[in-house]
């Protein structure tokens, strides 16, 4: 029961660098979604993809970019890493039904990035 | 805009409480509630989800309402274990679109005392 895969688990890495954050799902979900979690702020929504093909920003987009690569994957890219990225990064994924979604998300284990 | 919030921000009892956790909402137009559990280090788990044409869902000894009017949820956990330690935390789903809506409270951290 893979679920929801995220790799790396943990990433340290220096200003200025950059890396791919990547999501797998074995669900057959449509819609999967990138959230960053930050202490006392909840999660916040950072890109969406409502089907294969498609992304669209979410409330915090700014310093990142997403690949749909294909139905299973959706990564997250940041170009040019700074201090204010440090979070725990989750994916997660859903599949809608008629329009709207009544189906729960499921999420990954999540990425703990230090940017330093 | 969507706020949600939640209250308490930490709660501790003893094993064998029943307990309410609180999650309160600003727009009430709604589409579902979802209630999930955190473990540390760990990513969300999917507890009950509430359609906003419903009025409560239960799984176990877990119950979740919903008031849309008064923009409020409230999971109630009956004769509380140990491994029910953990966070907790509602999200929000407004109106039809996806991904953008989804609104997550900070969540309550709850201990079981042996």
């Amino acid at each position: 029961n893979a679920g929801v895969t995220q790799t790396p688990k943990f990433q340290v890495l220096k200003t200025g660098q950059s890396m791919t954050l990547q999501c797998a799902q074995d669900m057959n979900h449509n819609s999967m979604y990138w959230y960053r979690q930050d202490p006392g702020m909840g999660l916040r929504l950072i890109y969406y993809s409502a089907s294969e093909g498609t992304t669209d920003k979410g409330e915090v987009p700014n310093g990142y970019n997403v690949s749909r690569l294909n139905k299973r994957e959706f990564s997250l890219r940041l170009e040019s890493a700074a201090p204010s990225q440090t979070s725990v990064y989750f994916c997660a994924s859903s599949e809608p039904r008629g329009g709207g979604s009544n189906q729960p998300q499921h999420f990954g284990d999540g990425t703990r990035l230090s940017i330093l | 805009k969507q706020e949600v919030t939640q209250i308490p921000a930490a709660l501790s009892v003893p094993e064998g409480e029943n307990l309410v956790l609180n999650c309160s909402f600003t727009d009430s137009a709604i589409y579902n509630l979802q209630w999930f559990r955190q473990d540390p280090g760990k990513g969300l788990t999917s507890l009950l989800l509430i359609q906003s044409s419903q009025r409560e869902q239960t799984s176990g000894r877990l119950n979740a309402s919903l008031d849309k009017s008064s923009g409020r949820s409230t999971l109630y956990i009956a004769a509380s274990q140990p491994g029910d330690s953990a966070t907790y935390l509602c999200a929000v789903r407004s109106g039809w679109n996806y991904g953008q809506n989804f609104v997550f409270g900070p969540g309550t951290r709850l201990s079981v005392l042996p």
